[in-house]
């Protein structure tokens, strides 16, 4: 069965880039059923699609964050990533690996990214 | 960017009520709406996709209907494990928005 976990520092420092992994387990992420994508959650409020990419490598962003994310795979090592850059207090958050096949069918347990200045 | 709001923002309700929560498209998505549970420290959990097919493992108790611009979530009777947070997201295009969510608590 199909597994997702996230990894990457807790703590990040503001201006800094957040780098985030998550690795696939239990099937293959180069299954063309699948796009690959990254939420978030502050403290406290609700969720943040931040943006998907498909196992050819084609990638979607949210135009909030889409100046700052870029969102690559690795096939070889069955893992995707999230890196946004210069990030600030408000980037604080839980964020979610998921796979997304007619909807995000599958998540991660969630990471907490805590920027501090 | 098409976004999605999500009515109401809290309710108080019963166990064995019935519950329902809308979700407003900015422009039609064609029935590319999905609803998530999420309960506290958890990961959201996919219940219905496709506006009203509901998700393998998913009570009954739920379902989904909708078109177009509108969308409705309904739990038949209110279990002591269905007090959540409710989120709608729209899935016809990218950005794929969620809506602002719904809390379920216990009146």
């Amino acid at each position: 069965q199909m597994q997702l976990q996230e990894s990457g520092p807790g703590l990040v420092k503001a201006s800094e880039t957040l780098s985030l992994t998550c690795t696939v387990s239990g099937g293959s992420i180069n299954n063309s059923d699948y796009y690959w994508g990254w939420i978030r959650q502050p403290p406290g409020k609700g969720l943040e699609w931040i943006g998907t990419i498909y196992y050819r490598g084609g990638t979607h962003y949210n135009p909030s964050l889409k100046s700052r994310v870029t969102i690559s795979l690795d096939t070889s090592r069955h893992q995707f990533s999230l890196n946004l850059r210069s990030v600030t207090a408000v980037d604080t958050a839980v964020y979610y690996c998921a796979r997304l096949y007619l909807a995000l069918d599958l998540w991660g347990p969630g990471t907490l990214v805590t920027v501090s200045s | 960017d098409i976004q999605v709001t999500q009515s109401p923002s809290f309710v108080s309700a019963s166990v064995g009520d019935r519950v329902t929560i809308t979700c407003r498209a900015s422009q039609s998505i064609a029935g590319w709406l999905a609803w998530y549970q999420q309960k506290p420290g958890k990961a959201p959990k996919l219940l219905i996709y496709a506006a009203s097919t509901l998700q393998t493992g998913v009570p009954s108790r739920f379902s989904g209907s909708g078109s177009g611009t509108d969308y409705t979530l309904t739990i038949s009777s209110l279990q002591p494990e269905d007090f959540a947070t409710y989120y709608c997201q729209q899935a016809n295009s990218f950005p794929s928005h969620f809506g602002g969510g719904t809390k379920v608590e216990i009146k």
